[in-house]
């Protein structure tokens, strides 16, 4: 099993630029998550999803959006990337029950110049 | 909403103890302990109810107050590869979502 698997690893973008962030799991779970990990700050959340076809927002949701439109397909999108979001994104997935172990993507390292 | 940890970062001896703690000003239902190599993903460590039990890993073991909304990560005997950032993550009472903390950066050197 692949587990849960991030595209792209990296990525460069100018200011003003959009990009997508897909995140594919393969086990089946209900809940899916984006954070961002800055320096210091730990993992923060920006967006999650209870299941196919809904998202909430989290801690710092502005500046991206989300869609869940396939159970399997968590999107994380930058309509116009600024430096502020150069960070390393990492996709979560969990089971629907309560208190499961979340299984972590290999992230994202983004970087906005 | 982010559980605040502490402390920010620890240095031990081979052998060393460390504990660390986490705290929420929200009712937990749960709170989890994860961690994370340079440059790697987050690895999961242990969950902790609501009912104030305490949980064991190898030497690595934790207990949850939820009187308190407080949770402590207990590395015993630690070893060289326990160097890494620990996270807490709590899930409050009646919400599906997953808050972590800042992390705590421990290292063990020989």
């Amino acid at each position: 099993n692949a587990g849960v698997t991030q595209t792209p690893k990296f990525r460069v973008l100018k200011t003003g630029q959009s990009m997508t962030l897909l995140c594919a799991q393969d086990m089946n779970h209900e809940y899916m998550y984006w954070y961002r990990q800055d320096p210091g700050m730990g993992l923060r959340l920006i967006h999650y999803s209870v299941g196919e076809g809904t998202t909430a927002k989290g801690e710092v949701p502005d500046g991206y959006n989300v869609s869940r439109l396939k159970k399997q397909n968590f999107l994380l999108g930058l309509e116009s990337a600024a430096p502020s979001q150069t960070s390393v994104y990492f996709c979560a997935s969990t089971p629907a029950r309560r208190s499961s172990e979340a299984f972590f993507g290999q992230g994202t390292r983004l970087t906005v110049v | 909403q982010q559980p605040v940890q502490s402390p920010q970062a620890v240095i031990l001896r081979e052998g060393e103890d460390a504990v660390i703690n986490c705290s929420s000003s929200k009712a937990l239902y749960s709170v989890h302990w994860y961690r994370q190599k340079h440059g790697e993903a987050p690895v999961f460590l242990m969950i902790l109810l609501k009912g104030g039990e305490q949980k064991g890993h190898e030497k690595i073991s934790a207990s949850f107050n939820e009187k308190k909304q407080q949770s402590s990560l207990y590395l015993t005997a630690s070893q060289l590869s326990y160097s890494g950032t620990y996270f807490c993550g709590t899930e409050r009472t009646g919400a599906n979502n997953l808050f972590f903390g800042t992390g705590t950066r421990l290292t063990v050197i020989p």
